[in-house]
């Protein structure tokens, strides 16, 4: 049971460049999230979705945008990368119900040049 | 807006010590508050929650204290161990917003041997 995998763990872009950051989990969630977490700061919600082909903005969604086909992949993607886009990406996914604690990632360190 | 004050930012305790973190939130419509303690390099992982209807809870050397009508919850730490160092996260979330957490700025634990 691998719970939620990012991929990759580290790219560095030049700023224009695109691409997008893989998330995928293996439990069966319906929940997913997209976070960025600044240096010294706390995560800020991106995006996130409820099922599959269900998506919804967050705090701080400008220049990304997301999708979900399946109930297993949320990718997250940068579409023209700014300096201000350095950070570290954290994907989380929690089942159904009232309250439930999120699984998080191992992150994704990304570095716009 | 940051909704979730979190304090302080650095923590230095002697191992066998006690650690207190402190976080104050704005939003009433907050109904659940949990505790993410994260390593360098992984994200972060869920610590121990609490909802408002309790003023305390304990899982072993981990306790959240909460105060309602003051808006402030805590996490004490109790006899820290060299393996506690971390970051620690508090959070906060409603279900009517679809459990979204709402994070603290962090608080980096160093306890020494």
């Amino acid at each position: 049971n691998a719970g939620v995998t990012q991929t990759p763990k580290f790219r560095i872009l030049k700023i224009g460049q695109s691409m997008t950051l893989q998330c995928a989990q293996d439990m069966n969630h319906n929940y997913m999230y997209w976070y960025r977490q600044d240096p010294g700061m706390g995560l800020k919600l991106i995006y996130y979705s409820v099922g599959a082909g269900i998506t919804d903005k967050g705090e701080v969604p400008n220049g990304y945008n997301v999708s979900r086909s399946t109930t297993e992949y949320f990718p997250l993607r940068l579409e023209l990368a700014a300096p201000s886009q350095t950070s570290v990406y954290f994907c989380a996914s929690h089942t159904e119900g009232a309250i439930q604690p999120q699984h998080f990632g191992d992150g994704t360190r990304l570095s716009i040049l | 807006q940051q909704q979730v004050k979190q304090s302080p930012q650095s923590l230095i305790v002697q191992k066998g010590g006690i650690s207190i973190i402190n976080c104050a939130y704005e939003n009433t419509a907050f109904d659940y508050f949990p505790w993410y303690q994260q390593f360098p390099g992984k994200g972060p992982a869920l610590l121990i929650a609490i909802r408002p209807d309790v003023s305390e809870k304990k899982e072993g050397r981990f306790t959240i204290s909460f105060n309602k009508s003051a808006k402030q919850f805590s996490l004490h730490i109790m006899d820290s161990q060299p393996g506690d160092s971390a970051t620690y996260f508090c959070a906060a979330s409603f279900q009517a917003a679809g459990n979204k957490l709402t994070f603290g700025g962090g608080t980096r634990v160093l306890v020494k041997p």
